[in-house]
């Protein structure tokens, strides 16, 4: 079975701080992982997928599959960075497994 | 961007009645999902549709739970019997395809309370 931890409820950092979300999974097969993001009073979207090697607004985050982590890191964290992160991983059966989210504070 | 709409944004129901949420997909559209997420819980899979049937369902997705696409455009959640559990953020998706490729566009949410 399938399991993506997110071991921090909330995170709290300074402006222009580094921040790291951690996220660790669990799959038995070839994971594909996903980092989603849900701003106050907005919609679930799509941050950033491990296959794309994208930075998006400062992100990024490397499948370190020998330590089995997907954590989600910025050099510089911005006041509307804040938001809920949530770790996502893509099943077998085409469907996403989330986290149980990371809510991230940057404290101007 | 094109956008996955739910209505409505808020819904109140009695223990035991039936109710139905609504989502409107991005109409190129063809893969559309439920998730739901219980208040202080993560985001949970209930169910995914393709070609006018199920392709996958959750545990959670029982029998009191069915979806349907009535009219090529719509693409609704019902919950026969509600029960006080069933209270969460309920959320729609849609995507033009399956696997890594392809983006989740999520929906709002609605929020189901059940009193």
């Amino acid at each position: 079975a399938q399991r993506v931890t997110q071991p921090e409820k909330l995170l709290s950092v300074f402006k222009g701080a580094p921040v790291e979300l951690k996220c660790n999974y669990s799959y038995s097969g070839s994971p594909e992982l996903f980092w989603y993001v849900q701003y106050s009073r907005q919609r679930l979207q799509l941050l950033l997928r491990h296959i794309s090697r994208e930075s998006i607004k400062g992100f990024t985050a490397d499948l370190n599959k020998g330590e089995t982590s997907f954590h989600l890191k910025k050099p510089f964290a911005q006041e509307e960075d804040s938001a809920m992160y949530y770790c996502a991983l893509l099943t077998g059966a085409n469907n996403l497994f989330f986290g149980t989210g990371t809510r991230l504070t940057v404290i101007p | 961007e094109p956008e996955v709409t739910q209505t409505p944004s808020h819904q109140v129901t009695q223990m035991g009645q039936e109710v139905i949420l609504r989502c409107v997909p991005i109409s190129n559209h063809l893969y559309f999902y439920w998730y739901r997420q219980i208040l202080g819980q993560k985001v949970e899979f209930l169910v995914s549709f393709y070609n006018n049937e199920i392709s996958e369902k959750s545990e959670i997705f029982d029998d009191q739970f069915s979806v349907e696409r009535p009219d090529g455009s719509n693409f609704t959640l019902k919950i026969r019997s509600t029960k006080l559990e069933d209270s969460a953020m309920y959320f729609c998706a849609s995507s033009a395809d399956r696997g890594t490729n392809e983006k989740l566009f999520f929906g709002s949410g609605t929020q189901l309370s059940v009193l």
